[in-house]
């Protein structure tokens, strides 16, 4: 089946300092990636939308300055934190969806980074 | 805007005491509802697809079920390893094609089998 890795799995880091997410698709590739931020007890909310080749989609209240997005290839888009502070600290998560496929197999998602800015 | 409601937030149960989960939603133009399961620390993991009102789907103790306004997630003679949070999330096609292809979540329901 689809396989999405996302990597680190956690990162503590100085506040004004950069991170950076990755997240792979493995065995597909994927056009379109999705990048999430979850905080404790709550819903998935989306950040914006990652397209290969082309700028980010940013949801409203979404800084992209702040939330820097890449999408080089088919199969790796790149989520980097900017000038981290305590208040981004949250569980990052990334999903794309197979193309060719449909919505039979659903969205895949990565197993999520969990980011401590201190 | 499409909106996701899940009930209740949260559910206890003991081991083999059936239960079900609702998912509330409005959308404009319904292209797929999932279902996902999600463990503490880790992404969600993709469960069901359910398209028309009317379809059902089954895998093992689950059974999740559509109609035009809403879905169940039923867990029949559960067993602790089920214990998550079971997410609901719903696809429209009304907004532009980038945008469209976005998912909106509900907010969960943390379920707890005791054995």
């Amino acid at each position: 089946g689809a396989v999405v890795s996302q990597h680190p799995s956690w990162v503590i880091c100085k506040s004004g300092t950069s991170v950076k997410i990755e997240c792979r698709s493995l065995d597909f590739q994927a056009t379109t990636m999705f990048w999430y931020r979850q905080f404790p007890k709550q819903s998935l909310m989306l950040m914006a939308t990652s397209n290969e080749g082309s700028k980010a989609t940013y949801e409203q209240g979404v800084e992209k300055d702040k939330f820097l997005i890449n999408h080089a290839s088919l199969t790796l888009s790149t989520l980097t934190v900017t000038s981290a502070h305590p208040e981004d600290s949250s569980f990052y998560i990334c999903s794309a969806l197979p193309s060719g496929q449909g919505f039979n197999y659903g969205y895949t998602f990565g197993s999520g980074t969990r980011l401590t800015v201190v | 805007e499409d909106q996701v409601t899940q009930s209740p937030e949260a559910l206890r149960l003991q081991e083999g005491e059936s239960s079900s989960l609702n998912c509330s939603y409005t959308v404009s133009g319904l292209r797929g509802l999932f279902w996902y399961r999600q463990d503490p620390g880790k992404g969600p993991e993709f469960l069901f697809t359910l398209y028309s009102a009317g379809e059902e789907k089954e895998k093992e103790r689950l059974k999740a079920t559509l109609t035009k306004k809403e879905s169940f997630l039923h867990i029949t003679a559960p067993k602790p390893e089920d214990s998550a949070t079971y997410l609901c999330a719903v696809q429209g096609g009304s907004i532009a094609k980038t945008s469209g292809s976005r998912l909106t979540f509900g907010e969960g329901t943390q379920l707890t089998v005791n054995p």
